[in-house]
């Protein structure tokens, strides 16, 4: 079973600029998530989506940070403009429900400096 | 949400000898995972406890957990070099039947040969 593909692995841009992340999840899982780990740091979640459905963005900075999954498969995180702060590695997980306990798989991330 | 707390920080032991991580977290649970995360694998799934649970175990792996003092801990027996990893508690909050993980800051262990 293939696992949790992220692209691109690395990514370098200066403040102010905008970058996009991409995620596929494993086929057949209705639930991804979209996670920020600052170096020295547990991982945060961003957002998690049900099908193509947000269950949860309370802790996504919305004025600069967006993500959609519109087919309920891939999804793409967006940040525009980035600051500093957001140097990080943003990893994506997915799992067949994220009603009760399903076990969450991770991708291998993709770390973001900021310039 | 607050991340939780992971205690020691770094932990630096050898080959064959045995590893304790305690976690402490701040709010009602529905369970409690432990994650490890080294470049090789990325971040993967090691064991689930229950609320109502207080021990588990997994290979070598033993897990408990204190719902009254909020706290947990991971035992990992007879070390490997392999096991060289960051370790990670993460609590399952959520309140409206999704799972919602909230990680701790990690405990960094290094198992020398």
């Amino acid at each position: 079973e293939a696992g949790v593909a992220q692209s691109p692995r690395y990514k370098i841009i200066e403040k102010r600029q905008s970058v996009a992340f991409w995620c596929n999840p494993i086929s057949g899982h209705a639930t991804l998530y979209w996670y920020q780990q600052i170096l020295g740091q547990g991982p945060k979640l961003l957002i998690q989506f049900q099908n193509n459905g947000v269950v949860d963005d309370s802790q996504l900075p919305k004025d600069r940070f967006s993500a959609e999954r519109l087919k309920g498969v891939d999804s793409t995180l967006k940040i525009q403009p980035a600051k500093l702060e957001d140097s990080a590695v943003y990893l994506c997980a997915s799992s067949s429900s994220g009603r009760d306990y399903n076990e969450q798989f991770f991708g291998p991330g993709t770390r973001l400096t900021v310039l | 949400s607050q991340q939780g707390e992971e205690d020691p920080q770094a932990l630096s032991i050898q080959e064959g000898e045995n590893a304790t991580m305690n976690c402490s977290y701040k709010t009602s649970i529905n369970n409690l995972q432990w994650y490890r995360q080294n470049s090789g694998r990325g971040l993967v799934h090691l064991i689930l406890i229950r609320s109502n649970e207080r021990e588990k175990h997994s290979g070598r792996l033993r897990v408990t957990l204190d719902t009254s003092k909020k706290s947990s801990s991971l035992l990992i027996t007879a070390s490997r070099a392999a096991d060289t990893a960051s370790y990670f508690c993460a609590t399952d909050e959520g309140n409206t039947g999704f799972q919602k993980l909230v990680f701790g800051t990690g405990t960094r262990l290094l198992v020398s040969p």
